[in-house]
Formats: C-alpha cells, structure tokens, sequence
C-alpha cells in the first residue's frame, strides 16, 4: 500500500484566486493522477502527472487552469487558478505503482469551497 | 474508452440482510476491476479487485465479487450486513490494453439500518 499526505484538507478561497494543493507519497511513485469529485457526484480524472513528463490532461481540462507539478517520484501539486464557485470540489491526489491490475491509492482528500 | 455503470444511486439493507450493489462495465479489450468504498469526509478506500481467474473474489471487511463476462457486470456482495458499512460505493474499471487511467462509476449510496 502507499501512504498519501495530501495538503490542505479543506480551504475556503475568495473567487478569482488561486490555491495550491500538495500531495506527498511515503515511497516512490511513478504515476499519480489528481481527481475532483463534486457535491453528490463520482470522480472525474482531471491530468495524470508522471515525473519527467508533462502532465496529461483529460477532456474539459487545461494546463492554464489546473497547473500540476511533478518535481520527483513522491510529490505533486494541483493548482486551482482564478477561482470561480463552480470549483467547489473535492480535490483527491491518488497513487498507482504500475498500472495495468494494481489497485490505485488516494489521499483523504481536499475539500474546496470558493465563495 | 472504458466506463462503468452503477444503476442504482442509493440502495437500502436492514442490518443482517444480505446486500448487492450492481455494476456493469464497458471496455475495448479485458478489464481490469476494483472496487472503492468512501466514507463522510475520506478519501476512498480499496475494497477489492478482479485481474483474472477465479470469478469470486473476496476482499476487505468480509465483501466480495462476482465477474461475468457474459454480463459485463461486477456486482458487490456480502452476505450480512453491517451498520457500519453505510457509505457510498464505487465501481473503476481499467482497460488491460489501453492507458493506465482508471474510471468510476457514479456511486452507489448504501445505507444499512439498524
């Protein structure tokens, strides 16, 4: 299993603003994927962040909006940028050794709310 | 592209029933399973996976799974439930062939009353 330390776990941001969450890994990584669940709805697959790569963004996702970082194999972050209400989510860091039929582990979470 | 669907948004057990929360899948290729459980204010918690063989697979706090490849479906099962396993449930899937990023359903809500 793998550990994931994910920070803040819930902020309150003014809109236009931006806010950076951090997601850090108790062992070396190669994939880690950042998520955002809405109020009452499933998960959906913002980027994957792979170290030394860019990110890969998913449909309805952009760089300028969610810029993420990848420095080394234990550390990401997901930024929020220009914050509007409709990014109140839950922001979930989550972590796959290898892919293919490994289980992914995710972080408890950060809960955004933008007013 | 793969995807999963969980048919039923909430599902109702008296505590000692059996339970079964429903998921079917759709992908180009082979899938891989799992099975997610997340509880008030958590991340989500690994229940259980199916990667292949035995079409029964049994996983944490006494749940376990059922693969058909005849009805692309992955349904949840425990025999009796508990109180305390009031959460909300999801089904991921993973193609076996294509890229390593996993979908989710949109979530069962179970609710096991006393």
């Amino acid at each position: 299993s793998a550990v994931i330390s994910q920070k803040p776990s819930r902020d309150i941001c003014q809109r236009g603003t931006s806010l950076t969450i951090q997601c850090q890994v108790d062992s070396q990584v190669t994939m880690m994927f950042w998520y955002r669940q809405q109020p009452g709805q499933s998960l959906t697959l913002i980027a994957t962040a792979n170290q030394g790569s860019e990110a890969t963004y998913e449909s309805g996702f952009v760089i300028d909006k969610f810029p993420i970082s990848r420095p080394n194999l234990t550390f990401s972050t997901l930024t929020v940028s220009n914050m509007s209400p409709e990014d109140s989510s839950i922001y979930l860091c989550s972590v796959d050794r290898t892919g293919g039929g490994t289980e992914a582990f995710f972080g408890q979470g950060t809960r955004l709310t933008v007013v | 592209a793969q995807s999963v669907a969980q048919p039923e948004d909430q599902v109702n057990v008296a505590e000692g029933n059996p339970l079964t929360v429903k998921c079917t899948y759709s992908v180009s290729g082979n899938p891989y399973l799992f099975w997610y459980v997340q509880y008030p204010n958590r991340g989500l918690q690994f229940l259980l996976k199916y990667i292949t063989g035995d079409n029964l697979v049994k996983g944490s706090y006494g749940f376990e799974a059922e693969f058909n490849k005849s009805q692309t479906s992955f349904h949840l099962k425990k025999p009796s439930a508990l109180v305390s396993d009031s959460a909300l449930y999801f089904c991921a899937v993973r193609d076996k062939g294509g890229n390593n990023d996993m979908r989710f359903g949109a979530g069962t809500r179970l609710t096991v009353k006393p």
